[in-house]
């Protein structure tokens, strides 16, 4: 199994709402990363798990909030968004964090709008 | 803070054309990534380079890194309505992350 499976595809929430994307590898990769991609830009790193524990917040607002509950599984828990939190929200692992030499696997995202 | 600049931004050429596209830095990295992604999908990795001067073919791609290792360069012989996408290069040193360029989006008309 060489892919990283994300679920939803596609999530519509109110600004109230709690919901929580999932993210899972079978690849005994043991660093698992969360991007935020917006239109017609790059991927922005939100943060990284090494090993099961947190190693990277790039400042990322306390709404958005990860868990890394096994080295197979990586959820994002979403509360209270904003419109302007809607972006492709991308899942990627890596062998570890020599990502340098190994590269990332990327899910194919979950599209999450925000209304 | 590290930045990699792509060039071209935009590129919309006809099926069988050669194209190149660059990946420009005033920074040393460890090694150079390029990854394609096509619309709905995430991106997926074509390629790495780690070594000053490595050239690497993959079908109808070449992929060169700089001498220096600040730059990088994706050239795609005869291209095909399939190489349509936004690629990406990435470079790598040593943060445990990887530093995007903006991008190039590629368009290929039959």
């Amino acid at each position: 199994d060489t892919e990283v499976t994300q679920t939803p595809k596609h999530l519509v929430m109110g600004m109230t709402n709690k919901k929580s994307l999932k993210c899972e590898q079978h690849m005994g990769h043991r660093a698992m990363y969360w991007y935020k991609q917006k239109a017609k830009k790059p991927p922005e790193l939100m943060f990284v798990y090494s090993y099961e524990k947190l190693s990277i917040n790039e400042s990322v607002p306390s709404r958005f909030s990860p868990e890394c509950p096994n080295s197979s599984l990586l959820n994002l828990h979403l509360h209270a968004l904003q419109p302007e939190d809607s972006a492709l929200y991308l899942c990627a692992s890596s062998q570890d964090l020599e990502v340098n030499f190994y590269g990332y696997t990327f899910g194919s995202g979950t599209r999450l709008t925000v209304v | 803070t590290q930045l990699l600049e792509q060039s071209p931004q935009f590129l919309s050429i006809q099926e069988g054309e050669n194209l190149t596209v660059y990946c420009n830095s005033s920074s040393v990295f460890s090694s150079l990534q390029w990854y394609r992604q096509e619309p709905g999908e995430g991106p997926v990795l074509l390629v790495t380079v780690v070594t000053g001067g490595e050239v690497k073919k993959l079908k109808r791609l070449t992929f060169q890194f700089g001498d220096a290792r600040k730059d990088s360069s994706l050239h795609i012989t005869a291209a095909q309505p399939g190489d349509t996408g936004l690629y990406l290069c990435a470079g790598g040193s040593g943060a445990q992350k990887l530093v995007f360029g903006q991008g190039t989006r590629l368009t290929i008309n039959p």
